[in-house]
């Protein structure tokens, strides 16, 4: 079974501009959750959907935004990027099948740097 | 398992020593552990989990022992080879809460010397 796919692998972009990732989970998981990634902070929590709904939120700005499609695949977009949002962008799929908490498994990431 | 800023705790052992890597989590309401393995340029790969109704839990080479009176948590890799050479992260869940969003510590670098 294929793993999570991100796209695309690498991005440059400026201050101001936007950015649109793109993530397709394991075929069969409904969950997707998005993560960034730095040194200073590490990792933390963008926000999940699940059947097309956004379930949980982080402490991010409204900047950050996301969507799911229902083929379960999702995209998640930052607009008038900043240099801080230079990151690696994960993203991570669940089966979401059961009412416990299930693992979840992560993609190579996006690594954006905004010049 | 827990780190200021950019430096990572590093824990450096001789190939075929047994590594104890320790995390402190943040949340008595969580149930849910996992640890994971990210090698450098890609996306951190599950290792092992634990519920918290269990103290241990086995698999191929790893040990994962929860002592959650004093929300603790290792990882216990025997014989480690070069190829373990990675930054290694426990993250905790809780079903009462967000169940899409892992809490991760900061992460330990593991470097394996030939």
């Amino acid at each position: 079974k294929a793993g999570v796919t991100q796209t695309p692998r690498y991005l440059i972009k400026t201050r101001g501009q936007q950015v649109t990732l793109s993530c397709s989970p394991i075929s069969g998981h409904r969950s997707v959750s998005w993560y960034q990634q730095t040194p200073g902070q590490g990792l933390q929590f963008l926000f999940e959907y699940f059947s097309e709904t956004q379930r949980n939120k982080g402490n991010f700005p409204g900047r950050f935004s996301g969507r799911q499609f229902s083929n379960s695949r999702s995209e998640m977009n930052v607009s008038t990027l900043e240099l801080g949002d230079s990151a690696l962008y994960l993203c991570a799929s669940s089966p979401r099948t059961s009412s416990s908490v299930e693992t979840q498994y992560f993609g190579p990431g996006t690594r954006l740097l905004v010049l | 398992g827990e780190s200021v800023g950019l430096h990572l705790p590093t824990l450096s052992v001789q190939e075929g020593d047994n590594s104890i890597i320790n995390c402190a989590y943040s949340n008595s309401a969580s149930d849910y552990f996992i640890w994971y393995k990210q090698e450098s340029g890609k996306g951190p790969q599950f290792i092992i989990d634990i519920r918290s109704n269990m103290d241990k839990r086995q698999g191929q080479r790893v040990t994962v022992l929860l002592n959650k009176t004093v929300k603790h948590l290792s990882l216990q890799i025997a014989a480690t080879q070069p190829g373990d050479s990675a930054v290694y992260f426990c993250a905790e869940n809780s079903y009462g809460g967000s169940q899409g969003n892992l809490i991760f510590g900061k992460g330990t670098k593991l470097s394996v010397k030939p």
